[in-house]
């Protein structure tokens, strides 16, 4: 049973406009949110992060929105860049344990 | 600079072999975590030790075996018993309890 899932496998972004990544949670005992960036070939990144107490985080060109009755997340970037292109998981946390989405993949086209 | 240090990493296995994945973190981390990545697919949580000399299974331990002597090492081992061991496996940790974890750059196995 898939709890965090990222129901599109890929998003094709210009850049300069905004890109938008969504994920959804079943487990209402999740209480902390993050996502992270993966480039082939490396570990995952830590980009942002937000309390269930929150409903939005926001840093630099990264915000994170959480709507909880709705057990959605979603990632704005903004401006989105050539750089951003890489694979982006989001995971939700209950206490130290973390689960993750099955991931999106950003590309930003010039 | 702190961080994690996946090694090797490219490994190739040969069937009935047992093989031992390395990770070290000066990042003074009491957790630490193995994850495995497959094609499509989420991380899914393998072994984590929130103490030395303490792990406990994840989702998938089937297979591997872990060792948690020391703070910095969390050496992960893939089993001959370990059916489908091809895949991307990162080590992570983290402050105890808390989040987020800092992630390797992975090991890489494949069977010969």
């Amino acid at each position: 049973d898939q709890q965090v899932k990222q129901n599109s496998p890929s998003l094709s972004v210009q850049e300069g406009r905004i890109s938008i990544l969504n994920c959804d949670y079943t487990n209402s005992m999740f209480d902390y949110f993050l996502w992270y960036k993966k480039y082939p070939a490396e570990g995952p990144t830590f980009l942002i992060s937000i309390s269930s107490i929150k409903d939005k985080n926001e840093d630099g060109r990264f915000t994170v929105f959480l709507n909880k009755s709705a057990k959605h997340l979603s990632l704005h970037i903004v401006p989105s860049q050539p750089g951003d292109s890489a694979v982006y998981f989001c995971a939700a946390s209950e206490g130290s344990d973390l689960t993750f989405g099955t991931g999106t993949r950003l590309q930003v086209t010039l | 600079d702190g961080g994690i240090t996946q090694s090797p990493k490219y490994l190739f296995r040969k069937e009935g072999q047992n093989v031992t994945l390395s990770c070290e973190q000066n990042l003074n981390h009491d957790a630490m975590y193995w994850y495995r990545q497959d094609p499509g697919q989420g991380l899914r949580l393998i072994y984590y030790s929130q103490i030395v000399n303490d792990f406990q299974k994840g989702d998938i331990a089937e297979g591997y075996s872990v060792s948690r002597e020391k703070k910095e090492s969390f050496p992960l081992t893939v089993t001959s018993a370990q059916k489908n061991p091809t895949a991307f496996y990162l080590c992570a940790s983290s402050t105890q309890g808390a989040q987020p974890q800092h992630f390797g750059d992975g090991t890489r196995l494949s069977i010969l």
